[in-house]
């Protein structure tokens, strides 16, 4: 079975500075892993995921994830954080694109 | 990407009574999902429903209880039957493209 941790229910981040968030998941084989980002009213944005090659992912808003195979990880960070980062962050994995296990998700709030 | 959109967007309703949720899709998709996300909890995966073919229930789901309709390429609903307080919770839909998967804004029921 496949399943998602992320250990850090809320993180606090002053702007400007870097954000670092975590995600452990238990699968089997290799697996698809995701990052969405779901903001205050608005529907689930995927802001980055991976499969395979570089194990260094790029995605959009600035955010990047590194797959460590050796320790089930993917987290998620971002070099310099902006308020309108503030939002709700899922880590997903799966066995293909779409049959998704979320992790809890992180609550991240911004302050100035 | 893919833009979806759903109605209602939210609704409060009674117990014992049914809610249709529908999804519509901006261009053809062949998969159309269906997440479940309860207070306060990640998202889990009720069904996945293909145009032209009975949609495939998570464990824990029943059709009975949660019917789909994917009619055309484009449009699915998803009917919440005998409703009780314990199906509140914010039901999105979803598709794949080649990037990977998107969400609805949900549709958010609360059920008194």
């Amino acid at each position: 079975a496949q399943s998602v941790t992320q250990p850090d229910i809320h993180i606090t981040v002053s702007e400007g500075a870097s954000l670092e968030l975590r995600c452990n998941y238990s699968y089997g084989a290799t697996p698809y892993l995701f990052w969405y980002v779901q903001s205050p009213g608005q529907g689930l944005q995927l802001l980055l995921k991976y499969f395979s090659g570089d194990t260094l992912v790029q995605g959009i808003k600035g955010f990047e994830a590194e797959f460590k195979r050796s320790q089930s990880s993917f987290n998620l960070r971002k070099p310099s954080v902006h308020w309108s980062d503030a939002a709700e962050y899922f880590c997903a994995v799966g066995a293909n694109d779409y049959q998704l296990s979320f992790g809890a998700g992180t609550t991240v709030t911004v302050r100035a | 990407s893919a833009v979806i959109s759903q109605k209602p967007s939210r609704d409060i309703c009674q117990r014992g009574t049914s809610l249709t949720i529908q999804c519509q899709v901006d261009s053809q998709v062949t998969m159309m999902f269906w997440y479940r996300q309860q207070p306060g909890q990640s998202l889990t995966l009720i069904a996945t429903a293909n145009q032209g073919s009975e949609a495939t229930y998570e464990s824990g789901f029943v059709i009975d209880k949660f019917p789909i309709s994917r009619p055309n390429l484009t449009f699915s609903t998803l009917t919440v039957s005998n409703m009780s307080p314990e199906d509140s919770s914010i039901y999105l839909c979803s598709v794949e493209d080649r990037l990977g998967q998107y969400f609805g804004p949900g549709t958010r029921l609360t059920v008194t």
